[in-house]
């Protein structure tokens, strides 16, 4: 495709159930970030891959998230047992060969209950 | 004190104006600086890309780095209600996974 996708693009889930996100890079693009945006503020890092590696998972806010890319293009990010603070949008990324520029998809919104 | 600090606004211009959104940082680090604007329940899109200090104009949106103040500007002439959104500026250092920091975002309002 031309740009990021993700999907679901709002996803609403009780509190206590486990969530699963989609991200599909631009074709190609070896690099891939999720953030996680908050109401009124920037995106927040959660996670880095170059290809099929996670190089940095420093932003993950807790072990209830989980990030994988196991053949270097689609990812996945999985929260268990969601809980309120979780609700926010979730934004994927990729990047190509030029440093520092990402492109990004139209997020999800995780509304949890 | 965040990394990145930037003012949300909202900033409100009439049609036709000049804007200038600014961010200021603390990392001297910094190399790569982004402009991103973003539409309400939409994803970030990429405006501007630069790299170091100078200028870098793009139609009727101009990019300043000034790392010596550490302070960048993004001015869009001609403003147009189509140009109301959030603006994003993001920055990265070099080496390592090049990773942006954001400001919080500018909301910007313009009325015709």
């Amino acid at each position: 495709g031309a740009g990021v996708s993700q999907s679901p693009r709002y996803k609403v889930a009780k509190r206590g159930q486990d969530v699963a996100l989609r991200c599909d890079p631009i074709s190609g693009h070896v690099s891939l970030f999720w953030y996680q945006q908050a109401l009124g503020q920037g995106p927040e890092f959660l996670t880095y891959f170059q290809n099929e590696a996670q190089l940095d998972k420093s932003g993950l806010p807790s072990d209830r998230f989980f990030a994988e890319r196991p053949e270097g293009s689609v990812s996945t990010l999985k929260i268990q047992r969601t809980q309120q603070e979780d609700s926010a949008v979730y934004l994927c990324a990729s990047r190509g060969t030029t440093r520092g520029e990402q492109f990004f998809g139209p997020g999800t919104r995780l509304t949890v209950l | 004190q965040k990394e990145v600090e930037q003012d949300p606004g909202p900033l409100s211009v009439p049609e036709g104006a000049i804007v200038s959104l600014n961010c200021t940082y603390s990392n001297s680090a910094f190399q790569y600086f982004m402009w991103y604007r973003q539409y309400s329940r939409k994803g970030p899109e990429l405006l501007m890309y630069t790299y170091s200090s100078g200028n870098k104009e793009d139609g009727r949106f101009t990019a300043q780095v000034d790392k010596s103040s550490k302070y960048i500007s993004l001015f869009i002439r001609d403003s147009q209600p189509s140009d109301s959104a959030t603006y994003l500026c993001a920055m990265s250092a070099s080496g390592g996974s090049y990773i942006p920091t954001f400001g919080r975002g500018t909301s910007l309002i313009v009325h015709p």
